[in-house]
């Protein structure tokens, strides 16, 4: 069964639309993380919440935001998606500190902005 | 210095050659490290954990020299299968830090 789960998997939006990602883990981990990844890169970490404590990266455009309403949910809202938001966003979870704990992706959702 | 830096590669081998990638990282205070594999437009997965004495995983050996500050990951008797980009990723595991990813090397394993 899957354990992070990304909805929807494929998402086509108008350029300037609104657009909310979602994902929900059932590993009651305490670290979730949004990574945005385009062709032929690396995942690129947009931010993470630890608990209910966000941490945004620095390089973050504003135009990305996130939610954690609780322990299983967290949501990626793209506020005025462009041409360039058009990647693969992965969600990712982790439990706090744990030693040789890796993350448990979600299979991600593909934005297309048209 | 990037945090966590990896030869991008492609790495093109024949099936059944030995190949070997190294990640280097910045950050001495780093605690785990993990190799994923990635395949075209899927999500990273998990491919083995590295550990201080290195660990092996049948074909997949993976070794960490935490003096320099690198891990490696050694294939053996490649398969077509094996085809796809590896992630070095390094986890400083202390309170709020995330995981830091490579760029990821691409490897071709061609018949």
């Amino acid at each position: 069964d899957a354990m992070v789960i990304q909805n929807p998997r494929y998402q086509v939006t108008q350029f300037g639309k609104p657009v909310t990602l979602s994902c929900s883990q059932t590993l009651n981990h305490n670290v979730m993380y949004w990574y945005q990844q385009k062709s032929s890169q690396a995942p690129k970490l947009l931010f993470h919440y630890y608990d209910k404590d966000f941490n945004n990266e620095a390089d973050t455009p504003d135009n990305f935001q996130s939610r954690r309403p609780n322990t299983s949910f967290c949501f990626l809202d793209i506020r005025s998606p462009g041409l360039g938001d058009a990647a693969m966003y992965l969600c990712a979870t982790s439990p706090r500190g744990a030693m040789n704990t890796e993350a448990f992706f979600g299979q991600g959702t593909r934005l297309t902005v048209v | 210095r990037k945090e966590v830096e990896q030869d991008p590669g492609p790495f093109n081998v024949p099936e059944g050659a030995t190949v070997a990638f190294n990640c280097t990282y910045s950050n001495s205070a780093s605690q785990s490290f993990f190799w994923y594999r990635q395949d075209c437009r899927k999500e990273p997965k998990l491919l083995m954990s590295v550990y201080s004495s290195g660990n092996e995983d049948g074909r997949f050996t993976a070794q960490l020299n935490r003096a320099s500050q690198y891990i490696s990951l050694l294939i053996r008797d490649s398969k077509l299968s094996d085809s796809a980009t590896y992630l070095c990723v390094v986890n400083l595991n202390s309170g709020n830090t995330p995981l830091v990813f490579g760029k990821g090397t691409r490897l071709s394993v061609i018949a």
